[in-house]
């Protein structure tokens, strides 16, 4: 069985631009969620989508967006890109909503950088 | 809301020596926990689940214990390799049934 793919695999982009990035999930997993890492914050979360609908929110601006289609494929954009976002986006996907009895499968990530 | 702390950030040993990892989550309802693998520049291996009706889990070298009581979990490493040098991650479901909540990681070097 395939294991969560992102592309690309790696993005440079200039402040102000805006950007999309993919995944897609183990086959038969519903539930997509996205990970943003950064040296100096770790590993956050940033939303969680199952059945094409937002299930959770992390705590990051409006420029942060997802959307799920109906073969659980994710994409996530940011818009107006500031240097801070430059960061490695991971995500994750799981067979039920992410938590409780859920093991998250993740993807190698995405290496955006903000130029 | 919960937080994870791992100790310590950075870790160094040479070949061969058995090392344990330390996790500590604040909020103890919980329903797992999870290890990870990460190397440089690249995603999370999972290494280990182990739920909250259950007090260890091995898988090969590896040996994770969890406290939930005491909101600590270790990962034993025994007999260490070169290979073995990444950063190890755990990770905890967040408050309100929300995905995962991780700590900042211990960056393990094995020292041939």
């Amino acid at each position: 069985k395939a294991g969560v793919t992102q592309t690309p695999r790696y993005l440079i982009k200039t402040r102000g631009q805006q950007v999309t990035l993919s995944c897609s999930p183990i086959s038969g997993h519903r539930s997509v969620s996205w990970y943003q890492q950064t040296p100096g914050q770790g590993l956050q979360f940033l939303f969680e989508y199952f059945s094409e609908t937002q299930r959770n929110k992390g705590n990051f601006p409006g420029r942060f967006s997802g959307r799920q289609f109906s073969n659980s494929r994710s994409e996530m954009n940011v818009s107006t890109l500031e240097l801070g976002d430059s960061a490695l986006y991971l995500c994750a996907s799981s067979p039920r909503l992410a938590g409780a009895d859920n093991e998250q499968f993740f993807g190698p990530g995405t290496r955006l950088t903000v130029l | 809301k919960q937080e994870v702390t791992q100790i310590p950030a950075a870790l160094s040993v040479p070949e061969g020596e058995n090392l344990v990892l330390n996790c500590s989550f604040t909020d103890s309802a919980i329903y797992n926990l999870q290890w990870f693998r990460q190397d440089p520049g690249k995603g999370l291996t999972s290494l280990l689940l182990i739920q909250s009706s259950q007090r260890e889990q091995t898988s090969g070298r590896l040996n994770a214990s969890l406290d939930k009581s005491s909101g600590r979990s270790t990962l034993y490493i025994a007999a260490s390799q070169p290979g073995d040098s990444a950063t190890y991650l755990c990770a905890v479901p967040g408050s309100g049934n929300t995905p995962l909540v991780f700590g900042k990681g211990t960056r393990l070097s094995v020292i041939a």
